[in-house]
């Protein structure tokens, strides 16, 4: 059992370029998240969906979209990098009671 | 819209003493989460709690929850080494995305 998996593990981009973080998971939940860690800090969370094809913004939106065709992917795209999204990214699952997380993205804009 | 504090934010203590973290939100939330997580890991569930007056224990971590205080703890019985991680609780609505909180550091020191 995958649970959730999140590609790729790390990543270095230039400032501008572009790339998508994948997030899957095999446990059929309707509710998938993406948030981002900062060093020392919590979870901030970025986008969700409750379902294929429904979105929605969280905190921390900007510089982000997502898409949710599939019940089991939830890609999230960052369009032209920049340093300030320098982070840990961490996908999520739900059935609405308990997360389950996938084992995060560390992501480097130089 | 829901904020949740942690405190403290960093604890440092010697094995063989009690602690308690304190988790303090500001609006109704239905349930509340606390959750592990290592140094470059991701988040490990320890507990979830779903109404007043509950309380779960494992080991030596023990959770508790006040709703109308608007309060949850996690109190550390007897530290062990082992028990050095970040600690985070996170609340939110049924079905909704959960609001973490910005974690507590935790050092044990032999």
């Amino acid at each position: 059992n995958a649970g959730v998996t999140q590609t790729p593990k790390f990543r270095i981009l230039k400032i501008g370029q572009s790339m998508t973080l994948q997030c899957t998971q095999d446990m059929n939940h309707n509710y998938m998240y993406w948030y981002r860690q900062d060093p020392g800090m919590g979870l901030k969370l970025i986008y969700y969906s409750v379902g294929a094809g429904i979105t929605d913004k969280g905190e921390v939106p900007n510089g982000y979209n997502v898409s949710r065709s599939t019940t089991e992917d939830f890609p999230l795209r960052l369009e032209l990098a920049a340093p300030s999204q320098t982070s840990v990214y961490f996908c999520a699952s739900s059935m609405g009671y308990g997360y389950t997380f996938g084992s995060g993205t560390r992501l480097t804009v130089v | 819209e829901l904020k949740v504090e942690q405190n403290p934010l960093f604890l440092s203590m010697q094995e063989g003493k009690n602690y308690t973290i304190y988790c303090n939100y500001s609006t109704t939330s239905d349930r509340l989460y606390w959750y592990r997580q290592d140094p470059g890991k991701s988040l490990e569930s320890l507990f979830v709690l779903l109404s007043n007056g509950a309380v779960k224990q494992e080991g030596r971590l023990m959770a508790s929850l006040d709703t109308k205080a608007r309060l949850s703890t996690l109190h550390i019985t007897a530290a062990v080494h082992d028990l050095s991680a970040t600690y985070f609780c996170a609340g939110g609505p049924t079905n909704e995305k959960l609001t973490f909180g910005t974690g507590t550091r935790l050092t044990i020191i032999p």
